[in-house]
C-alpha cells in the first residue's frame, strides 16, 4: 500500500526541540521530492519545507528558516524534520507530503500523497 | 508573497447540485494552481493540478479552469462524500508556496 506515516509529535515547551519522522512505503521513495506542510488548529494549510530526491535542493518557509531542518534517508525510506527554538505559533498538525504528480530531480511543488499527520503542541 | 483568496467561505448546497468555487491570486500564477479536498480529521487530497488536470483517481465530476489570477473548481453534481473543505495552492512563486484560506462545502 502506498502510504506515508508521521511520528514524533507531542507536547513541548517554548524554546524546546522536537524531531518528526515520516516513514514511506509502497513507492520508490528515492525518486520523489518530499515536503512538510502544517495546519494550525482550525486553520488553513501552510507549506513548511521541501527537499529534493537526492537532498540537493532544500527550501524553507520564512517562518521556520534558521529553526527547522529537513532531511531524508533514502536507504531507510524516511523523511525528517528537526524543529528547534519552538514557539507557540508552531503548534499544528504536521503533514508529510510527497511532491508530485511528476517525478523530477528538482522539487515538485504540488503534493500528491499525504500522511495522516502528527500533532505538535508548543505550550508551557 | 502571492495571496490566494477563496470565495465563498462557505457554500451550502444539496446533493446533486453543481458547486462552483473560486480562487483569486494577488498576481498572475499562470496555470500553476492546484486544488485539494480535506475532510474532517483527514489529510488533504490532491484533486486538480496545473489548473485543469485531474489527479490520479479523481472522478470526472471534478473539473478546474482558469489562468492568470482567476480560477474555478467545479463539482458538476455533488455526491454525499464531496462535502468537505477545498483549498487552492499556487506553485508559481516557488519556493514561496501559498494556499488559499479554504471554502467549506456543506449540506444545505
Amino acid at each position: 500500500e502506498v502510504q506515508l506515516v508521521e511520528s514524533g509529535g507531542g507536547l513541548v515547551k517554548p524554546g524546546g526541540s522536537l524531531r518528526l519522522s515520516c516513514a514511506a512505503s509502497g513507492f520508490t521513495f528515492s525518486s520523489y521530492s518530499m515536503n512538510w506542510v502544517r495546519q494550525a488548529p482550525g486553520k488553513g494549510l501552510e507549506w513548511v519545507s521541501s527537499i529534493s530526491s537526492s537532498s540537493s535542493y532544500i527550501y524553507y518557509a520564512d517562518s521556520v528558516k534558521g529553526r527547522f531542518t529537513i532531511s531524508r534517508d533514502n536507504a531507510k525510506n524516511s523523511l525528517y524534520l528537526q524543529m528547534n527554538s519552538l514557539r507557540a505559533e508552531d503548534t499544528a498538525v504536521y503533514y508529510c507530503a510527497r511532491g508530485g504528480p511528476t517525478v523530477t530531480t528538482l522539487v515538485a511543488w504540488y503534493f500528491d500523497l499525504w500522511g495522516r499527520g502528527t500533532l505538535v503542541t508548543v505550550s508551557s | 508573497e502571492i495571496v490566494l483568496t477563496q470565495s465563498p467561505a462557505t457554500l451550502s448546497l444539496s446533493p446533486g447540485e453543481r458547486a462552483t468555487l473560486s480562487c483569486r491570486a494577488s498576481q498572475s500564477v499562470s496555470s500553476y494552481l492546484a486544488w485539494y479536498q480535506q475532510k474532517p480529521g483527514q489529510a488533504p487530497r490532491l484533486l486538480i493540478y496545473d489548473a485543469s488536470n485531474r489527479a490520479t483517481g479523481i472522478p470526472a465530476r471534478f473539473s478546474g479552469s482558469g489562468s492568470g489570477t482567476d480560477f474555478t473548481l467545479t463539482i458538476s453534481s455533488l455526491e454525499p462524500e464531496d462535502f468537505a473543505v477545498y483549498y487552492c495552492q499556487q506553485r508559481s512563486n516557488w519556493p514561496q508556496i501559498t494556499f488559499g484560506g479554504g471554502t467549506k462545502v456543506e449540506i444545505k
